[in-house]
């Protein structure tokens, strides 16, 4: 599986918008991006994806390089419920060998100041 | 919510006993995902099934097993425990192989 490298953490402020960063230098011509985070005490939560262009969801927008090789989550108005470990995935669009399984690196631990 | 529902959500047993975890699945959900959570390992693949077959394995130890049932619900199957079994169990579920997976609240396993 491709790898993904995130920021450790990030902090913002209430109701400011945050940009969480994720590199996939190895991504291939196959591969989706998708964000998951995991609120405190929960289990993960979808967020977006994409493949090619820039997507928008009534939670979050998603920018990908023209080059695909790093993305971008953008929360438009943090708010102190996205405070959260927020994970970027990459998943192919093929699954030879029959694995759709997800597969979480460290993600990046976001912490909103109110 | 995320419609994923799992039982027990807590569990306190004795190392060498055997658990059992279970999973709901949302309504139409065919396929179910079973993720391990500790500190040291992070959010780990331990087993996924569609409709009933297994479809693949990731890092899950031989004292564990899974199925799937004809209605769909799931049970993971943790058999002489040990200590560094304490963890999170999370089970997921989508409706399409590939699909956007939705997490249960997942069980909490202490082994004492």
């Amino acid at each position: 599986d491709a790898k993904t490298t995130q920021p450790n953490s990030m902090e913002s402020n209430e109701e400011e918008p945050v940009h969480l960063p994720c590199n996939h230098s190895t991504i291939s011509g196959t591969d989706y991006i998708h964000w998951y985070r995991q609120l405190p005490s929960q289990g993960p939560e979808y967020v977006i994806h994409g493949l090619t262009s820039n997507v928008n969801n009534r939670m979050a927008s998603l920018a990908i390089a023209e080059d695909r090789k790093s993305s971008t989550l953008i929360l438009h108005r943090a708010t102190l419920r996205d405070a959260a470990v927020y994970y970027c995935i990459l998943r192919s669009t093929t699954s030879r060998g029959g694995s759709e399984k997800l597969v979480f690196g460290k993600g990046m631990k976001l912490t909103v100041n109110p | 919510d995320s419609g994923v529902t799992q039982t027990p959500k807590h569990l306190i047993t004795a190392t060498g006993q055997r658990v059992t975890l279970r999973c709901s699945p949302r309504s139409g959900d065919l396929s179910v995902y079973w993720y391990q959570q500790s500190l040291d390992q992070g959010l780990q693949f331990l087993i996924q099934y569609y409709n009933g077959e297994e479809r693949a394995k990731g890092n899950i130890l031989e004292r564990f097993s899974a199925q799937q049932f004809p209605d769909l619900h799931s049970e993971l199957n943790l058999s002489s425990l040990e200590l560094g079994d304490s963890a999170l169990y999370f089970c997921a579920s989508s409706v399409l192989l590939g699909g956007t997976q939705y997490f249960g609240p997942g069980t909490r396993l202490l082994v004492l």
